[in-house]
């Protein structure tokens, strides 16, 4: 167990759909990191949560979105799912605002679109 | 060109042999970090690195930050290496990733 709580482990749901994707950091870690793994791609950064503010956006989708809590968990919800929406969706923790300071993943989200 | 550049793509070798994964990067970084992929989909940080050289059991990983390249090195190589290798450098403040090194160990 690495302290990175993502739920659920998996998720099969339908085009036009949305769904949430959630993820507790390690215990202590501000910064929550959220990436997309499809198969023929390597890891996509989409978006960084820093103690409750924005940090950071990568390659993330208007129909994508993902806040995080005071309780220091993240969601990332995805709407009107198309079937390359299909993917592994990570997230990741970290004790500050960069991935300098160390960085632990989560076991992921697949999510499969049908 | 992608900014990380991982050989091989896969690497299949015998059990006990000596592996060396290589990525090459081309923009300035801070530092580096090795993830390990297993099969099941989980990734695990196995180093982060950013001068010299560092060592954890069998994985060694070193960087030469001038040269804008990392090895991870595995010595006396197990069935349970076999995973996808993942280098991504820290630079700008993001993190970039290579498209993984497949390695595949036999028994």
């Amino acid at each position: 167990d690495s302290g990175v709580t993502q739920t659920p482990k998996h998720l099969i749901t339908a085009t036009g759909q949305r769904v949430t994707l959630r993820c507790s950091p390690r215990s202590g870690d501000l910064s929550v990191y959220w990436y997309q793994q499809s198969l023929d791609q390597g890891l996509q950064f989409l978006i960084q949560y820093y103690n409750g503010e924005e940090r950071a956006k990568g390659n993330i989708l208007e129909r994508f979105s993902a806040q995080q809590f005071p309780d220091l968990h993240s969601e990332l919800n995805l709407s009107s799912l198309e079937l390359g929406d299909s993917a592994l969706y990570f997230c990741a923790s970290s004790p500050g605002d960069s991935a300098l300071g160390g960085y632990t993943f989560g076991s992921g989200t697949r999510l499969t679109v049908v | 060109k992608n900014e990380v550049e991982q050989s091989p793509q896969n690497l299949t070798a015998q059990e006990g042999e000596f592996i060396t994964i290589n990525c090459s990067y081309s923009v300035g970084i801070s530092a580096l970090h090795w993830l390990q992929q297993h099969p099941g989909g989980g990734i695990v940080s196995l180093f982060m690195l950013s001068s010299g050289k560092k060592k954890h059991g069998r994985l060694i990983a070193t960087i030469n930050i001038q040269e804008k390249h990392s090895s991870l090195h595995i010595t006396a190589s197990h069935p349970r290496d076999s995973a996808v290798y993942i280098c991504a450098p820290f630079g700008n403040e993001k993190l970039t990733f290579g498209t993984g090194t497949r390695l595949t160990i036999i028994p």
